[in-house]
């Protein structure tokens, strides 16, 4: 079954230190999406890649970095400089970022807290 | 300012009782208009896309209906399974590779049985 799968489902962050998110897809698409959900807020972009080796900032990238080194894995990893980490991030992907191919389909999210 | 607006927040439905979900947008340029179903502690599920006034799409109970202003979400005949949050998200036309998508903030259906 092709899909797009997130890692952990939970995970849990202590005061200045650095997590790492992991998303893997299998439908081959190009671009790939970070995204962070709170409640009472539309979905907010982190990051997003076009092509492996490439990646651009979303509108809250402060406190997140991300890397593309295989097309199948976009990797997002919560700093310590990041101050408010607790939510829910999903991971999308696109087959391209052109016309109809941008359509982006969702991971199943890993919700971060913080202790 | 660019802006997705959903309403209503919240709608409670008897199973089999039609109605409609609204997603108003204020952008320049439409480049895609996205509906997706996202139920609790999930990632969003894709449902629709719509490009032009006029264009409609179905699948199921569901219909998606597309104007110069919103687009409609029309449930016929509910089940109880068709609860959950729907999500309206907007792509507008913009230079260069910014690719953000709008994002409104959802209508959570509950359809009781």
């Amino acid at each position: 079954d092709g899909g797009i799968t997130q890692s952990p489902k939970y995970l849990f962050r202590k005061e200045g230190q650095n997590v790492t998110l992991s998303c893997e897809q299998n439908l081959n698409h190009d671009a790939m999406y970070w995204y962070r959900q709170d409640p009472g807020q539309g979905l907010r972009l982190i990051y997003y890649s076009q092509i492996v080796n490439d990646f651009q900032k979303g509108d809250i990238a402060e406190g997140y970095s991300v890397s593309r080194e295989k097309k199948e894995s976009f990797p997002l990893t919560v700093t310590s400089a990041q101050k408010n980490p607790t939510a829910f991030y999903l991971c999308a992907s696109s087959i391209a970022l052109a016309g109809q191919q941008e359509t982006q389909y969702f991971g199943p999210g890993t919700r971060l807290l913080v202790l | 300012e660019d802006q997705v607006t959903q309403s209503p927040e919240a709608l409670r439905l008897q199973e089999g009782e039609s109605s409609s979900l609204n997603c108003s947008y204020t952008v320049s340029g439409l480049r895609g208009l996205f509906w997706y179903r996202q139920d609790p502690g999930k990632g969003p599920e894709f449902l629709f896309t719509l490009y032009s006034a006029g264009e409609e799409k179905e699948k199921e109970r569901l219909k998606a209906t597309l104007t110069k202003k919103e687009s409609f979400l029309h449930i016929t005949a509910p089940k109880p399974e068709d609860s959950a949050t729907y999500l309206c998200a907007v792509r507008r036309w913009e230079a260069g590779n910014n690719r953000k998508l709008i994002w409104g903030l959802g209508t959570s259906l509950a359809v009781n049985p």
